[in-house]
């Protein structure tokens, strides 16, 4: 079965950190991994897009990896601010449909 | 402005009743997306559509009914055999080949009052 988790499930920072939030996936044969951010009670915002050839994307402060034969994916956020307080989703498309991870909402402190 | 509308934005429904969820995009996508999520978990997928007139069963598509007509249109019916349909709804759509990014609408909040 094609599963998705992300670790942590919460996260609390205070502002200026970098953090690093991590996706795991178990079937490997991936066409993309995307990122997204959810705010409250809102649809989801694509952050960054990796297709299964790459090992990196880079937006801004953003950095996504992945390494495909692990099953892993990070997104790196870079000195923290506290709009980016929000939950992060990756989501695994394998072809047919994106599978989605759980989340980790990531709080930012003042 | 491109992108995807969901309406409405909140939704109640009675018991017994069927609702239709409205999901419109003007990205000239081909896939098109009905996910469910639930509070502390993650999105769950209801029906998918790959081109217009035909359409797949997701994970959790009991109760629950689709139509792809037209290429921008994929409204979602919650029928009242889904006996537990309080749930944020969200719909999403896709380009077709490699370079897949998917885009979200804003959602549609169901309540069974």
């Amino acid at each position: 079965k094609q599963e998705v988790t992300q670790i942590p499930a919460a996260l609390s920072v205070p502002e200026g950190e970098n953090l690093v939030l991590n996706c795991s996936f178990t079937d490997s044969a991936i066409y993309n991994l995307q990122w997204f951010r959810q705010d409250p009670g809102k649809g989801l915002t694509s952050l960054l897009l990796i297709q299964s050839s790459q090992r990196e994307q880079t937006s801004g402060r953003l950095n996504a990896s992945l390494d495909k034969s692990s099953g892993r994916s990070t997104l790196y956020i870079a000195a923290s601010q506290p709009g980016d307080s929000a939950t992060y989703l990756c989501a695994v498309d394998y072809g047919q449909n994106f599978v989605f991870g759980p989340g980790t909402r990531l709080s930012v402190l003042p | 402005d491109g992108g995807i509308t969901q309406s409405p934005k909140y939704l109640f429904r009675k018991e017994g009743q069927n609702v239709t969820l409205s999901c419109e995009q003007n990205l000239n996508h081909d896939a098109m997306y009905w996910y469910r999520q639930d509070p502390g978990q993650g999105l769950r997928l209801i029906y998918y559509s790959q081109i217009v007139n035909d359409f797949q069963k997701g994970d959790i598509a009991e109760g629950y009914s689709v139509s792809r007509e037209k290429k921008e249109s994929f409204p979602l019916t919650v029928t009242s055999a889904q006996k537990n349909p309080t749930a944020f709804y969200l719909c999403a759509s896709s380009s077709e080949g490699s370079y897949t990014e998917a885009f979200f609408g804003q959602g549609t909040r169901l309540t069974v009052v």
